[in-house]
């Protein structure tokens, strides 16, 4: 079945410091996958996506992720961060079957930043 | 502006009662789906629907319903709710033929069952 596995319940980086937020996944075909970000009390902003192509993907607010096939990895990155990343993040990866589908999500990570 | 918004923000209720959830969105999506979140949980899918007249189980549906009679509108009913529905329920939409790709987000609506 599809999964996706976040191994950091809660992480807590100095603002300023690089930041790598783990991800793991696991479909049986080519896989669509996601990074969404939580601000307390909101809803969900997607981050970056992937699903062909480069393996490092660009996303908004200075953010990356890097498909590594071998690994079935999808791991987020911010060289440096500030204190309004502090938020909940979570990988999915897209249950896509024909036309349609939808989102399997981990189970996120708590992200803290120290100033 | 288009956009898709959830009532209410914040719930109370009894155990036992009936209690639905509103989503509407001004997307022209087909698609539309609930999740709830819960801590240690992640967001799970409760039921999905790619169009009119369409509905169909996600991984926790039990306790769960909903129906699709137009386009914009994909209400959540919990027929007798129960102290394990307590959570935060996100609706989402995205356009049809996209699959897992397009989803827009609700605010969502904090439900507590006492």
């Amino acid at each position: 079945a599809q999964s996706v596995t976040q191994p950091d319940i809660h992480i807590t980086v100095s603002e300023g410091a690089s930041l790598e937020l783990r991800c793991n996944y696991s479909y049986g075909a080519t896989p669509y996958l996601f990074w969404y970000v939580q601000s307390p009390g909101q809803g969900l902003q997607l981050l970056l996506k992937y699903f062909s192509g480069d393996t490092l993907v660009q996303g908004i607010k200075g953010f990356e992720a890097e498909f590594k096939r071998s690994q079935s990895s999808f791991n987020l990155r911010k060289p440096s961060v500030h204190w309004s990343d502090a938020a909940e993040y979570f990988c999915a990866v897209g249950d896509y079957g024909g036309s349609q589908g939808n989102l399997i999500f981990g189970k996120g990570t708590k992200l803290s930043v120290k100033p | 502006d288009a956009e898709i918004t959830q009532s209410p923000r914040h719930k109370i209720t009894e155990t036992g009662r009936q209690v639905t959830l509103a989503c509407h969105q001004t997307w022209n999506h087909n698609n539309m789906f609930w999740y709830r979140q819960d801590l240690g949980h992640g967001l799970r899918l409760i039921h999905y629907s790619y169009g009119v007249q369409d509905t169909n189980k996600g991984e926790v549906s039990d306790g769960y319903s909903v129906s699709r009679s137009n386009t914009e509108d994909l209400p959540l009913t919990l027929e007798s709710a129960a102290s394990s529905q307590t959570s935060v329920y996100f609706c989402a939409s995205s356009p049809a033929g996209t699959g897992p790709f397009g989803y827009t987000f609700g605010s969502g609506t904090r439900l507590t069952v006492v």
